[in-house]
């Protein structure tokens, strides 16, 4: 089955730099069509889509938050790495990555149909 | 960026209550929307994709409808387990995604 899960520091100080790991099982990054993004959620607030890896190594983000993030992808080891520089106390959230389809793959394309439980950033000096 | 708003923000309604939900593209999404469900602590789950279509293991009580920039979600006799905030998402300007605000469905 389709499993993901996030990884990371709990805990970062302001202006320090986040890593976060997302590794999954139950499919392939290199299949045509397959996809990872993260998503973020302040506390209390709503959801937040930050940057998408696609099966062909392309990548996207935010319009409001490119300047800081950057994805990629490890396929051998199932896992998709987000991080994000310069980082504020407003950027405290749950961190979520979830699997994708790319439009025309089959009806639920566009969807994030499998996510991890996501992880809680607080940033605090 | 397409933005995506919903109405209302939160509802109060009591079991056995049918329950709908607005979603508006700021431009033209044709049916890629989706909705989700979330329960606090826990991860959005997919409802409803390609603005219609059952996500498997959904109950039939929840529906959607809609195209273009006009979307429902409706919940045809809220279940205790209903309780929740829904999110919109829309998938037309894929891979640049978007998320409505929310709606927070309570208990009346």
């Amino acid at each position: 089955q389709v499993t993901l899960r996030e990884s990371g520091p709990a805990l970062v100080k302001p202006t320090q730099t986040l890593t976060l790991t997302c590794t999954f099982s139950g499919f392939s990054l290199s299949t045509s069509g397959m996809c990872v993004s993260w998503i973020r959620q302040p506390p209390g607030k709503a959801l937040e889509w930050l940057a998408l890896i696609d099966w062909d190594d392309d990548k996207y983000y935010s319009t409001s938050l490119k300047t800081r993030l950057t994805i990629s992808k490890d396929t051998s080891k199932n896992q998709v790495v987000l991080t994000m520089t310069n980082m504020d106390p407003v950027d405290t959230a749950t961190y979520y990555c979830a699997r994708i389809r790319a439009l025309g793959v089959d009806d639920s394309s566009g969807t994030f149909d499998y996510w991890g439980q996501g992880t809680l950033v607080t940033v605090s000096s | 960026d397409i933005q995506m708003t919903q109405s209302p923000s939160s509802v109060s309604a009591s079991v056995g209550d049918r329950v709908t939900i607005t979603c508006r593209a700021s431009q033209g999404i044709s049916s890629w929307l989706a909705w989700y469900q979330q329960k606090p602590g826990k991860a959005p789950k997919l409802l409803i994709y390609a603005a219609s279509s059952l996500q498997s293991g959904v109950p039939s009580r929840f529906s959607g409808s809609g195209s273009g920039t006009d979307f429902t979600l409706t919940i045809s006799s809220l279940q205790p387990e209903d309780f929740a905030t829904y999110y919109c998402q829309q998938a037309n300007s894929f891979p640049l995604i978007t998320f409505g605000q929310g709606t927070r469905l309570e208990i009346k």
